[in-house]
This record gives C-alpha cells, structure tokens and sequence, in this order.
C-alpha cells in the first residue's frame, strides 16, 4: 500500500528557478496538506485542500502555489525559488479534514542556493 | 488561538530508562492532542491521540500520554526506553473546526546503551 507519494526526495535548486514538487496519495482522502519543516522547527501549514477544485492558504503561503485537478494529486509549485525555502517539504492527507487519520509522505528536502 | 510548546529540544536516557517528553499546549477550546515521532529520513507516524475521552491515552511501542487540563500539559512517557525510540517526537494540537495541525517544535530523543 503505497499511502502518501512525495517526489523528488531530493532537490537543490538556483535562486529564481522554478520546480514542482509531486504529491500523490491512493486512499482516496479527500483532504490534502503541505506542510515544510524548517531546521529546529515544527512543521508549518503552507497550503491544504478539501477537495478536488478547492485549495486555501495555510499559515506561511508566500512564495508557493498549488492545484488539485484530481482527487490523488497534490503539487506544489515554487516559482522563484529563495534561500528562505530552504526547508523539508510534507505532504499529508486525511479522510475527514478533521484530525483523525492523516498521513504523512516521506517528505522532499529542498535546498535553494 | 492554539499553540503548543515542547519544552524540552533534546533529551538523553539511557536503555531501559523511563522517558518523559514534556508539551504545554494552549486552546481557546476544548482541544484534540497528539503525539506524532519522526525517524531520520522518514515521515510522521502517529504515536496517539487524544480527542476528548480517556485522558490517559495509550499509543504504539509502549507510549503512553496524560491529558491535563488544569495544567495544559500533554506528557508523553515510556516506562522503559529502547534503542529504536531515538527518534524526533512532535506534540500537535488541533482545535474543533479547524483545519489543519498545528506542530510543537519537536523534542530529540537520544537513547543511551
């Protein structure tokens, strides 16, 4: 059982490149997440959705954007990379929105340089 | 608003230990709690929950955390600590309605041999 797919696991981009980092998950959750974990810190919200079609901010969402087009698939798109982005990306999903269930990927780290 | 608070950023034991990794968290409501661990390289697995029944809630691998309101702690403890347990643990709020977790900054556990 595959659960939650993260693609790259790895990347280090240039400042001002752009790249999309893949999320897909197979468990038919409605709910989707991107969280990014810096050095030291706790994970911090970027974007979520509900639902195929809807998307909404999280708490630190400058800088990215997202689509969710399917109900399997997550991506989160960086445009002009920053050294600040610099950090752990994680996707997660869950059935209900509520807390009940999320699962996590196993994350991509990025570095921007 | 919800915040939580992991007080302590690194804690060493020795094999066979008790462990204790302490969370203060802050909810204007009634809130649901959890402990989540990280091995190196890998995604977030739950280690339990609390959603409002039992305060003292039993996880995986011997874990085992109590809820106090009076206190606003959520501890978690392990009566014996094992080699595997090294790990980064993160406590997590989460209040009715919203949408998405709010993460502690983590705790590093190391285990002695």
């Amino acid at each position: 059982n595959a659960g939650v797919t993260q693609t790259p696991k790895f990347r280090i981009l240039k400042i001002g490149q752009s790249m999309t980092l893949q999320c897909t998950q197979d468990m038919n959750h409605n709910y989707m997440y991107w969280y990014r974990q810096d050095p030291g810190m706790g994970l911090k919200l970027i974007y979520y959705s509900v639902g195929a079609g809807i998307t909404d901010k999280g708490e630190v969402p400058n800088g990215y954007n997202v689509s969710r087009s399917t109900t399997e698939d997550f991506p989160l798109r960086l445009e002009l990379a920053a050294p600040s982005q610099t950090s752990v990306y994680f996707c997660a999903s869950s059935t209900t929105g509520d807390v009940y269930g999320y699962t996590f990927g196993s994350g991509t780290r990025l570095t921007v340089v | 608003a919800q915040s939580v608070t992991q007080l302590d950023s690194h804690v060493s034991v020795s094999e066979g230990t008790p462990v204790l990794l302490r969370c203060n968290y802050s909810s204007s409501y009634s809130p649901s709690l959890f402990w989540y661990v990280q091995h190196p390289n890998k995604g977030l697995q739950l280690l339990l929950k609390y959603t409002s029944a039992a305060t003292l809630v039993k996880g995986i691998n011997g874990f085992e955390a109590e809820f106090k309101k009076s206190e606003t702690s959520f501890h978690l403890t392990k009566p014996s600590a094992h080699m595997s347990d090294a790990a980064e643990y993160f406590c997590v709020v989460s209040e009715t309605g919203r949408r998405a977790l709010t993460f502690g900054s983590g705790t590093r556990l190391q285990v002695q041999p």
